[in-house]
């Protein structure tokens, strides 16, 4: 399967806990995109990573989230001392490079569950 | 003002009508667009982008874009039950990160 891959699939999480979700990019692909999606909401931009860079964290809270894409392994989103407001489905996508225009395609996301 | 704004349905069309989906954008200097449809509790599906004006045709489906009227949409010849889902609009304002900036979807509902 050459999509994008992210696990887990479903994440419960106790109020105060730490939650981390990853994301490996579609095969050839170094870009990577973490979205939000909130109950009844649309899809909301948190970060836009490369290999080892941070290229737009504007989407993302100020506290408490964490991104990272490492030179080896998958992108990382972790989430501290979780809230019942994190309680949503977090995408991840990749795209083959940067400019216009690049498709991003969208993993099978991560639905966290915090109670 | 939204930056990206769909109306939120339902649109209702029967079996073989075709589906016509509105997207309207704010920002004058956005640079591409794309239409993604989302099955319930499923993630995105890319279906196709556009970023010059005019009409673009991929199958069954047509994007259509007005940059003058800030203005995107996607046609869906010959509807069919299994396009029933959330057809989200994307739009990449491409400076200095490619973000995607969505609205939050039109409901489509295709009955037999």
């Amino acid at each position: 399967n050459a999509g994008v891959m992210q696990n887990p699939r479903h994440l419960v999480r106790r109020r105060g806990q730490e939650a981390r979700l990853r994301c490996s990019p579609m095969k050839g692909h170094s870009h990577v995109y973490w979205y939000r999606q909130l109950p009844e909401e649309g899809l909301k931009f948190m970060v836009y990573l490369q290999k080892e860079n941070i290229i737009d964290e504007s989407g993302m809270p100020k506290e408490r989230f964490s991104a990272e894409f490492p030179k080896e392994g998958p992108s990382i989103l972790r989430i501290q001392q979780v809230v019942r407001g994190d309680s949503a489905a977090y995408f991840c996508a990749s795209s083959l490079g940067t400019g216009s225009p690049y498709e991003q395609y969208f993993g099978p996301g991560t639905r966290l569950t915090v109670t | 003002q939204k930056e990206v704004e769909q109306n939120s349905g339902p649109l209702s069309v029967p079996e073989g009508a075709i589906a016509s989906l509105n997207c309207t954008y704010s920002d004058r200097g956005s640079q591409s667009f794309f239409w993604y449809r989302q099955y319930s509790g499923k993630s995105p599906e890319l279906i196709m982008f556009i970023y010059s004006n005019g009409d673009k045709e991929d199958g069954r489906f047509t994007a259509q874009l007005n940059k003058a009227s800030q203005y995107v949409s996607l046609l869906i010849r010959d509807s069919q039950p299994s396009d029933s889902a959330t057809y989200l609009c994307a739009v990449n304002k491409n400076r200095n990160t490619d973000k995607l900036i969505f609205g939050t979807g039109t409901r489509l509902q295709v009955f037999p």
